[in-house]
């Protein structure tokens, strides 16, 4: 069964410090990573994609993948309290007849405290 | 607009009764999708679209039909509620990229 797992936290950090979302992933041959938000009572966002080994920046937010170790991550620099949601990885596993299903983690909560 | 909508937003209904949930997306996107989302399972995958005319099941199909005559609408039915039924519904179409985009969502309450 190919799985995605996420701490389900909730993370809480201080406003203005950097926040470190981890996501691992069981199958070796994804190809595609998703990073989306999900504010209470609100639909997920897709924030970040990345689909290379390394890191991918979009303002605040950086993306790191590492295909090797099987992970993918969530950095937020300077974090504010609108950040405060639920972060949900998702991956796209290589497949013959995928038809581009995603396998999804449960969240993880972060909380940034004023 | 340009975006992907799903009505009703909210939904009570009885238990036995046949509830369609609509979904519809400007972007002409082939993939489509229905998901459940619940408290400690995440987003579950109901059925997918790869194009018109062509559906499949997901994890969890059992008491849902769906139909897609026209590329952009992916109605989601229940034919006859129940209870563990109660949830909140995303849809959703693929991009090129294999990126997902939600609609807004479904809250459907059976009683």
């Amino acid at each position: 069964q190919k799985e995605v797992e996420q701490n389900s936290g909730p993370l809480s950090v201080p406003e203005g410090a950097i926040a470190s979302l981890n996501c691992t992933y069981s199958d070796r041959g994804s190809q595609s990573f998703f990073w989306y938000r999900q504010y209470s009572g609100k639909s997920p966002e897709l924030i970040m994609s990345i689909y290379s080994n390394g890191d991918k920046e979009d303002g605040r937010f950086t993306a790191q993948l590492n295909k090797a170790s099987q992970y993918v991550s969530l950095l937020i620099r300077d974090s504010q309290p609108s950040d405060s949601a639920t972060y949900l990885c998702a991956v796209n596993p290589l497949g013959v007849g995928n038809n581009r299903k995603l396998i999804w983690g449960l969240g993880t909560s972060l909380a940034v405290n004023p | 607009d340009a975006g992907i909508t799903q009505s009703p937003r909210y939904k009570i209904t009885e238990t036995g009764r046949q509830v369609t949930l609509m979904c519809h997306q400007t972007w002409s996107h082939s993939y489509m999708f229905w998901y459940r989302q619940d408290l400690g399972h995440g987003l579950r995958l109901i059925y997918y679209s790869a194009a018109a005319d062509i559906t499949d099941k997901g994890e969890v199909p059992d008491g849902y039909v769906v139909s897609r005559s026209k590329t952009e609408n992916f109605p989601l039915t229940l034919e006859s509620a129940t209870r563990s039924q109660t949830s909140v519904y995303f849809c959703t179409s693929g991009g090129e990229a294999y990126e997902q985009y939600f609609g807004p969502g479904t809250r459907l309450t059976v009683t």
